[in-house]
């Protein structure tokens, strides 16, 4: 049931833009995406019920495509900040969420 | 409490002793979660609770793996006879009500669990 994450890891220059994918094999009920810096827990971004719906605060936001079972998380002129590895978390239901192996993203000056 | 406590922070402990993780959710978050994650990997879903009682735990690996939440807040994870492949960062996680997937998690720090 574990999601799957593409690219593995990304490069980026301060201010450039970046797309994360994440998709399901099973029909989804939510899609949650995660960043985690090193050494530390994974912290909540943002979070999407089934709708088709897109979601942003700040320069990041997210689509959810409930048809394919895919969303993408999508990161505008990048900061340092941003550096981390992103996780999607998958909900089918009434159950947990299933988390994909990860997109490691580093911003350089 | 302000967020998600885990101890102990770090635990050592040689092959096949018995080892307790502890989680103290945020107040009033009634779904609580444990997760392992192992070094490059994301987080392995091991068991979800809804109040008291276990709604999912079919991500503990066997039965060595047990845990409880008698009271609805505070959750031990166990694990009896462990195994040096045992050995990652259990995170706790816990959400306000819903079904396990409509609100966001927090979660606590991890513990890292070392077999030796």
């Amino acid at each position: 049931q574990q999601p799957v994450q593409s690219p593995q890891a990304v490069i980026l220059r301060e201010g450039e833009d970046a797309v994360i994918n994440c998709s399901s094999s099973k029909a989804l009920y939510s899609v949650h995406w995660y960043r985690q810096k090193h050494g530390e827990a994974p912290v909540f971004l943002m979070i999407l019920l089934k709708g088709g719906e897109q979601k942003g605060h700040d320069k990041i936001s997210a689509s959810f495509n409930e048809k394919k079972q895919q969303s993408s998380l999508y990161l505008t002129a990048s900061q340092l900040s941003y550096s981390g590895t992103y996780f999607c978390g998958t909900g089918t239901g009434a159950n947990n969420l299933f988390f994909g192996t990860g997109t490691r993203l580093t911003v350089i000056p | 409490g302000a967020g998600v406590s885990q101890t102990p922070s770090n635990k050592v402990t040689e092959k096949g002793k018995y080892v307790e993780l502890r989680c103290d959710p945020i107040s009033g978050h009634t779904a609580l979660y444990w997760y392992r994650q192992s070094l490059g990997q994301g987080p392995e879903f091991l068991i979800y609770f809804q109040g008291t009682g276990a709604a999912d735990d079919s991500g503990l690996p066997n039965d060595r793996f047990f845990a409880v939440r008698p009271e609805g807040s505070v959750s031990t994870l166990k694990i009896q006879r462990t195994e040096r492949g045992d050995s990652a960062v259990y995170l706790c996680a816990s959400s306000l009500t819903g079904t396990g997937s409509d609100y966001g998690y927090t979660f606590g720090s991890g513990t890292r669990l070392t077999v030796v």
